[in-house]
């Protein structure tokens, strides 16, 4: 059973401070991995995605892998109020497979 | 780019009703679709995934009859609710991919439906 596990949270954080967001995965070999937001009663919206080890940075977001460690995570710099919203990971073990969500974590930016 | 539109938003009828919900990518041509399932603070259910011009592939417990899937073009694809039932009120979004590898989905605004 191939598995992502997200911390549920709520994750609390004050405005202007970095939101660090976890996932983990149980497939060695997947391949590709992306994070999306989802504001309440909203569908997914992509955020980024990430294919290599290392940092990949996009404004305010850096996402960061470690596949040796199944290990990839979400840092969002200058937290603002209207980053409160679940974050899901999301992995793709291989070629044309869905992606496998974890339960997402639940972010307050508190003002 | 990449934009899902999915209609209708929300639809609200009597139970027995078949409800159809459209998938459309608008400016991609969508190999593969995929259709969630969501209930109020939970995570997303994978219902099923389809290709263009293929049978659905179902996940495990949803039944194919219940949930009629649709991928007849590379833009379009259909989810059909059939004889409804007050337990099947959900929020329903679709997903759609081009290729494979690499490629991410990109989702739709999701159909909420409420069965009376």
């Amino acid at each position: 059973q191939k598995e992502v596990e997200q911390n549920s949270g709520p994750l609390s954080v004050p405005e202007g401070a970095i939101a660090s967001l976890n996932c983990t995965y149980s497939d060695r070999g997947s391949q590709s991995f992306f994070w999306y937001r989802q504001y309440s009663g909203k569908s997914p919206e992509l955020i980024m995605s990430i294919y290599s080890n290392g940092d990949k940075e996009d404004g305010r977001f850096t996402a960061q892998l470690n596949k040796a460690s199944q290990y990839v995570s979400l840092l969002i710099r200058d937290s603002q109020p209207s980053d409160s919203a679940t974050y899901l990971c999301a992995v793709r073990y291989s070629g044309n497979t869905p992606l496998v969500f974890g339960k997402g974590t639940r972010l307050s930016v508190i003002a | 780019g990449a934009v899902v539109s999915q209609h209708p938003s929300w639809v609200i009828c009597k139970s027995g009703t078949s409800v159809k919900i459209e998938c459309r990518s608008l400016d991609f041509q969508a190999t593969t679709m995929f259709w969630y399932r969501q209930f109020p603070k939970q995570s997303l259910m994978l219902m099923a995934t389809s290709n263009e011009g293929s049978k659905a592939t179902y996940e495990q417990g949803v039944e194919k009859d219940k949930f009629l899937i649709n991928h007849a073009s590379l833009t379009l694809s259909t989810l059909t609710v059939t004889s409804a039932h007050p337990e099947d009120s959900s929020f329903y979004i679709c997903s759609a991919r081009t290729g494979g590898g690499d490629q991410p989905q990109h989702f739709g605004d999701g159909t909420r439906l409420s069965i009376l």
